[in-house]
């Protein structure tokens, strides 16, 4: 069975700084995708990033970079330059190779702090 | 851009109603989930369906059927609606499932979520 963990339930973090967010995930299938989505207090989900199991380089979009080690089965997500409107509840997911279901962690809110 | 609508941002219900949530995708997707989210307990797959009249069970089914008689309409039914069943409801969709299109083909679209309260 997979399983998504998210040991995080809460962060502060200054304007303009990093932060990383921890997940670590359990799988035995070879082939697995990880995703990474943003939901702010309106409730939308927005998708930020993916990295796939077979990537050789990390997954970059813009500010967001995930920080993939296979070995370890740690899928972070780092946030550069943090902004105030970064404050928000991140997910991880895993999707499967079977019809590409999700595990979702249970969430990190992130306050971002002028 | 994707489009995934659901009929209802809040929607109050009493004990024992049925309950019906709509979720409408517009981009032709095979994929759709029903998931419930509660705090500190992430999201939580209800009921996915791969095609037209096709479902199955996901992690916590129990109290809820579905219904997909057109590709871009999923329903979450809670046939008698109780208090344990308040919680936020999103819907998503997704191209297609599993390796045929690329695990990135697996991301999934979500619906602005249905916040029901059952008294």
């Amino acid at each position: 069975a997979q399983k998504i963990t998210q040991t995080q339930p809460g962060m502060f973090v200054q304007e303009k700084e990093a932060v990383t967010l921890d997940c670590t995930y359990d799988t035995s299938d070879p082939s697995y995708g990880l995703f990474w989505y943003k939901q702010p207090s309106s409730g939308e989900m927005i998708f930020l990033i993916y990295q796939g199991s077979y990537d050789q380089q990390n997954a970059t979009e813009g500010r967001y970079s995930l920080n993939f080690q296979k070995a370890r089965k740690s899928a972070n997500l780092v946030i550069s330059a943090s902004q105030l409107g970064d404050s928000a509840m991140y997910f991880c997911a895993m999707s499967d190779s079977s019809w590409g279901k999700f595990q979702f962690g249970a969430g990190t809110q992130v306050v971002v702090t002028p | 851009d994707v489009k995934v609508t659901q009929s209802s941002r809040y929607l109050v219900k009493r004990t024992g109603e049925k309950v019906f949530l709509e979720c409408v995708q517009d981009m032709d997707h095979e994929n759709m989930f029903w998931y419930r989210q509660d705090p500190g307990l992430g999201l939580r797959l209800i009921y996915f369906s791969y095609d037209v009249k096709m479902k199955e069970k996901g992690d916590i089914p129990e109290g809820y059927s579905v219904s997909r008689e057109k590709k871009e309409r999923f329903s979450l039914i809670l046939e008698s609606a109780s208090t344990n069943q308040t919680s936020m409801y999103l819907c998503a969709s997704s191209p297609s499932g599993g390796l045929a299109g690329g695990l990135m083909s697996n991301e999934q679209f979500f619906g602005p979520g249905t916040r029901l309260t059952v008294l």
